[in-house]
């Protein structure tokens, strides 16, 4: 089946404005995360999901940021007033089900850029 | 160690030679420690996971063992190949914090033909 897919793959705004990021699990995997990568930096936890709900919303780096899933399948990253900061790729992950010992199956990322 | 720290950061190394990264990790409330590679303009792609103690997991030419008491994985290439090439990341998840998985910074290797 198809693996995980986001769209955009490349976005390019201006400081100040909103962007939305999405993200398709893989059918039937009831977990799903977002991650970012900023320049020189690891890979960073933002958010996960478990179906609908969001039990860990600790790495969010401010109210400026928030996420939604729907249907227990697509969610979308919002970012409102984007900051130069906030340039970064943004990964989305699935995986069977919340439990630490599943294997996440990453998306090829949206790369942001703020000018 | 409060981080997951990868090491060395970088390694540039010739088609055969052999390799092996490090990962430390807390070991206290440890859960799971994973390994992903991540090819340019790709997906990372999951290599290992492992949960037990004195663990050893193998895949072709590579190979992962874990040590959950002192808080550290190694991974193995053997005879690198140019396609090894790749950011290798990995990544411990904690106990009752669901999936949610602390990556290092990663080790990016260059194997030159």
């Amino acid at each position: 089946g198809a693996g995980v897919s986001q769209s955009p793959s490349n976005k390019v705004t201006e400081k100040g404005k909103d962007v939305e990021l999405r993200c398709d699990p893989i059918s039937g995997h009831t977990a799903l995360y977002w991650y970012r990568q900023s320049l020189g930096q690891g890979l960073e936890f933002l958010i996960y999901f478990q179906g609908n709900s969001a039990p860990d919303k600790s790495g969010l780096p401010s109210d400026r940021f928030s996420a939604e899933r729907t249907g227990g399948s697509v969610s979308t990253l919002t970012i409102q007033r984007t900051q130069q900061e906030d340039s970064a790729v943004y990964l989305c992950a699935s995986s069977l089900s919340r439990e630490g010992y599943n294997e996440q199956f990453f998306g090829p990322g949206t790369r942001l850029t703020v000018l | 160690i409060l981080n997951v720290e990868q090491s060395p950061q970088s390694l540039h190394v010739q088609e055969g030679d052999s390799t092996n990264f490090t990962c430390s990790f807390p070991s206290s409330n440890f859960y799971a420690l994973h390994w992903y590679r991540w090819e340019t303009a790709k997906s990372p792609e999951a290599l290992f996971v492992m949960t037990l103690n004195g663990d050893e997991k193998k895949k072709g030419r590579i190979s992962a063992t874990l040590n959950t008491k002192e808080g550290y994985s190694y991974l193995y290439i053997k005879g690198s190949q140019p396609e090894d090439s790749a950011t290798y990341l990995c990544a411990h998840s904690i106990y009752n914090q669901g999936g949610k998985l602390i990556f290092g910074q990663g080790t990016e290797l260059s194997v030159k033909p």
